[in-house]
């Protein structure tokens, strides 16, 4: 089967600029996680998605936003990219949603923002 | 105080030895708990997850919870080379798809 996959894997903006990354689960995955990792701040969430719905949101400001699609693939949008989005995105992909459900990470998305 | 903590290393071990990771969490209600493994410039891979108090094995790995204490841990044995990664701890505290991260253990496997 057929992991998570990212697109694209690399991307280089500039200040104030928008960006959008995509992510397909694996087969049969209904939910979908995004995470931001930086080296100060680690691995952080960033919202989670659920039949097309957000079920969750972290401490991000608004220019950070998300879909899901009936497929169940997901994408996030960065509006007026800051030097500080500069980070790996990582989605994450679970069968279902809550206890018992293990999340399984794609190869993750590198912004740089210049 | 953080959500999850873990000692961010390096933990030095010589191969063939057991290697001891250690996290603790301050959520009570938390339910599940996963240890990833993150190789330099990769994503971070599941290794193990564990709900339930004791110790749950999975070949060279164990899991161990104690929800009293609000503590997970995970013991590698016959530590490899190639287990030289970064160990992170995650946290599940509702029926959501957040968890949450420690910063990370680092694992440095001696030849």
């Amino acid at each position: 089967k057929a992991g998570v996959t990212q697109t694209p894997r690399y991307l280089i903006k500039t200040r104030g600029q928008q960006v959008t990354l995509s992510c397909s689960p694996i087969s049969g995955h209904r939910s979908v996680s995004w995470y931001q990792q930086t080296p100060g701040q680690g691995l952080q969430f960033l919202f989670e998605y659920f039949s097309e719905t957000q079920r969750n949101k972290g401490n991000f400001p608004g220019r950070f936003s998300g879909r899901q699609f009936s497929n169940s693939r997901s994408e996030m949008n960065v509006s007026t990219l800051e030097l500080g989005d500069s980070a790996l995105y990582l989605c994450a992909s679970s069968l279902d949603r809550g206890l018992g459900n293990e999340q399984f990470f794609g190869p993750g998305t590198r912004l740089t923002v210049l | 105080q953080k959500e999850v903590e873990q000692n961010s290393g390096p933990l030095s071990v010589p191969e063939g030895a057991i290697a001891s990771l250690n996290c603790t969490y301050s959520d009570r209600g938390s339910q599940s708990f996963f240890w990833y493994r993150q190789y330099s410039g990769k994503s971070p891979e599941l290794i193990m997850s564990i709900y339930s108090n004791g110790d749950k094995e999975d070949g060279r790995f164990t899991a161990q919870l104690n929800k009293a204490s609000q503590y997970v841990s995970l013991l590698i044995r016959d530590s490899q080379p190639s287990d030289s990664a970064t160990y992170l701890c995650a946290v599940n505290s509702g029926n959501t798809g957040k968890l949450i991260f420690g910063q990370g253990t680092t694992l440095q496997v001696k030849p």
